[in-house]
């Protein structure tokens, strides 16, 4: 099945700076990648996603990029502010929201 | 707003009880998911199912069942619970394969 790696497990960054994280996955079959934010005490929740037809997609301060040659892809966020911090976890599927396989999770720290 | 509700935010329980979770979900979704949540683990499918009386079983149903009889509700069974099925468990549930998924808060089980 679909293995993801997820890095770094912790992330700490200033107020206003951007962070990276990044994700690889093993199967190229695989065409659908989305990103969940997980804030304390809830549920995780879906903030973008990506399809393997593009290589890129933005929403405002959130950016993804997948390298489907490469088989990895990254969450940008830029301008960072305190409620990014949350934990961020990537997954990815050749079957769409059926058998997500989530990579292990991030813990990002904005320092105000 | 779109709404996935579990029922019980904190369980204790016993060795070789039988333990229920519920999930209830009032989007009308055909897809509804349970994941166990672990520290440095991130999320691992239990079981999935696409239809009512329909399901299948993800990376790590042993010592899990799962039951739904009604659209709106999926039930997560533990027939004997054991120590090392403490966990966070969350459930989502999505409009068909390509919906993003919605997660409920999870219910904490801790098994003496």
């Amino acid at each position: 099945g679909e293995n993801v790696e997820q890095h770094p497990s912790t992330l700490s960054v200033q107020e206003g700076d951007s962070a990276v994280i990044k994700c690889t996955y093993s199967d190229s079959a695989s065409n659908y990648f989305p990103w969940y934010k997980q804030e304390l005490g809830k549920g995780p929740q879906l903030i973008i996603d990506i399809r393997s037809n593009v290589g890129e997609k933005k929403d405002q301060r959130i950016a993804v990029t997948l390298n489907k040659t490469a088989k990895h892809f990254s969450l940008h966020i830029t301008e960072t502010q305190p409620e990014d911090s949350a934990v961020y976890f990537c997954a990815a599927s050749p079957y769409g929201n059926n058998r997500l396989a989530f990579g292990k999770g991030n813990q990002v720290v904005v320092i105000p | 707003d779109v709404k996935v509700t579990q029922s019980s935010r904190y369980l204790v329980k016993r060795t070789g009880e039988k333990v229920f979770l519920e999930c209830v979900q009032d989007m009308d979704h055909e897809n509804m998911f349970w994941y166990r949540q672990d520290p440095g683990l991130g999320l691992r499918l239990i079981y999935f199912s696409y239809d009512v009386k329909m399901k299948e079983k993800g990376d790590i149903p042993e010592g899990y069942s799962v039951s739904r009889e009604k659209k709106e509700r999926f039930s997560l069974i533990l027939e004997s619970a054991s120590t090392n099925q403490t966990s966070m468990y969350l459930c989502a549930s999505s409009l068909g394969a390509t919906g993003e998924l919605f997660f409920g808060e999870g219910s904490r089980l801790t098994v003496l």
